[in-house]
């Protein structure tokens, strides 16, 4: 099973909102990811965890926050967005950092108003 | 260095073609390099992957051929399907990015019944 699960599947929210995405895997795989891909554009590294701690920051604005609370979960916490971050979020995990394939959840669709 | 370029943009082919994907890195460190195909509104998927010490690999309809000494690498399509019809991503791993996924800038295939 390569099931990466990403909740919800579409969000709308103002820019005073406060909202949260979650991912989740049960391959005991212990690098997680989340990416941000506008239309018709690859899809941008935001964070990295591994083995549940933060090894990469792609220089993400606070407005972003990243949380691994155990192995099989990674949420991204939003506060304040704009609408220029209206995007498709996605998650991903792999086995490791180095050389290990990324297996990609189907995403959650983020409309910011 | 870190870039990994990819062409064409856009390809139209007939149901039964042969479409082929080429891309091209610079960093030598890169061993691995992953395909995702890509559905409008879904996550990548991962279709087919080589690493630098294979020159070619065959997964069903899909070949990957890969040249080391031209730092290139190339996506075949065998008797290509109208639900073939997707955006398709070459990428690759390695060296010091810690995991990081370099992307090409995705082709966007269209297969004509």
């Amino acid at each position: 099973d390569t099931e990466v699960t990403q909740t919800p599947k579409h969000l709308v929210m103002g820019m005073t909102n406060k909202k949260s995405l979650k991912c989740e895997q049960h391959m005991g795989h212990r690098a997680m990811y989340w990416y941000k891909q506008k239309a018709k554009k690859p899809p941008e590294l935001m964070f990295v965890y591994s083995y549940e701690k933060l090894s990469i920051n792609e220089s993400v604005p606070s407005r972003f926050s990243p949380e691994c609370p155990n192995s099989s979960l990674l949420n991204l916490h939003l506060h304040a967005l704009q609408p220029e971050d209206s995007a498709l979020y996605l998650c991903a995990s792999s086995q490791g950092l180095w050389g290990k394939t990324q297996y990609f959840g189907p995403g959650t669709r983020l409309l910011v108003l | 260095q870190q870039q990994v370029k990819q062409s064409p943009q856009s390809l139209i082919v007939q149901k039964g073609g042969i479409p082929i994907i080429n891309c091209a890195y610079e960093n030598t460190a890169f061993d691995y390099f992953p395909w995702y195909q890509q559905f409008p509104g879904k996550g990548p998927a991962l279709l087919i992957a080589i690493r630098p010490d294979v020159s070619e690999k065959k997964e069903g309809r899909f070949t990957i051929s890969f040249n080391k000494s031209a730092k290139q690498f190339s996506l075949h399509i065998m008797d290509s399907q109208p639900g073939d019809s997707a955006t398709y991503f070459c990428a690759a791993l390695g060296g010091n990015q810690g995991g990081k996924l370099i992307f090409g800038q995705g082709t966007e295939l269209s297969v004509k019944p």
